[in-house]
């Protein structure tokens, strides 16, 4: 089966510059995952999507950030504006449904590399 | 929110020797644990998902276990080859939790030939 699909692989922007993240996760999976990773740190969740309602937005900093998964299917992050932290890589996962973490490991795309200069 | 720790930060080994490393999570509210392989440039690899206590799962030369009691996984790689040379991370999922990953920092694994 096709992987998870992300672009753009690499991004550099400007502070205070706007940019959006694509992902199109495995057909057919209904959750679908949006993380972030600092250089040095694990993934953080940022925001959980079942079909195209937020299950979990609760680390998501929604002063700049913001995410939607209109037809349940293929999903945007943005980031307007950014600032130097939020250079990161930026991965999108996804799952069966919700409680397949007890069965099956989670699906990731390749991730987009973010600098903030 | 979960606190998910892995030691050591990361390793240099030469091919051929074998090693290991530690994940620890909070026991309570246990509901499945993940390891994931991270090579450069490519997306997080799911190596195992263990859910009992006791558990012990192998692929090939890799094989982990689980203590859901006290909280710890280890993952072994028995004669590390270049190829292993990845950063590895474990996460826990907690049964109270809506399935999300709590990942720890990561063990980043250098094998010399």
């Amino acid at each position: 089966e096709a992987g998870v699909a992300q672009s753009p692989r690499y991004k550099i922007i400007e502070k205070r510059q706007s940019v959006a993240f694509w992902c199109n996760p495995i057909s057919g999976h209904a959750t679908l995952y949006w993380y972030q990773q600092i250089l040095g740190q694990g993934p953080k969740l940022l925001i959980q999507f079942q079909n195209n309602g937020v299950v979990d937005d609760s680390q998501l900093p929604k002063d700049r950030f913001s995410a939607e998964r209109l037809k349940g299917v293929d999903s945007t992050l943005k980031i307007q504006p950014a600032k130097l932290e939020d250079s990161a890589v930026y991965l999108c996962a996804s799952s069966l449904i919700i409680g397949a973490g007890a069965n099956y490991g989670y699906t990731f795309g390749s991730g987009t590399r973010l600098t903030v200069v | 929110i979960l606190n998910v720790e892995q030691s050591p930060q990361s390793l240099h080994v030469q091919e051929g020797d074998s090693t290991n490393f530690t994940c620890s999570f909070p026991s309570s509210n246990f509901y499945a644990l993940h390891w994931y392989r991270w090579e450069t440039a490519k997306s997080p690899e799911a190596l195992f998902v263990m859910t009992l206590n006791g558990d012990e799962k192998k692929k090939g030369r890799i094989s982990a276990t689980l203590n859901t009691k006290e909280g710890y996984s280890y993952l072994y790689i028995k004669g590390s080859q270049p190829e292993d040379s990845a950063t590895y991370l474990c996460a826990s999922i907690d049964s109270s939790s809506t399935g999300k990953l709590i990942f720890g920092q990561g063990t980043t694994l250098q094998v010399k030939p």
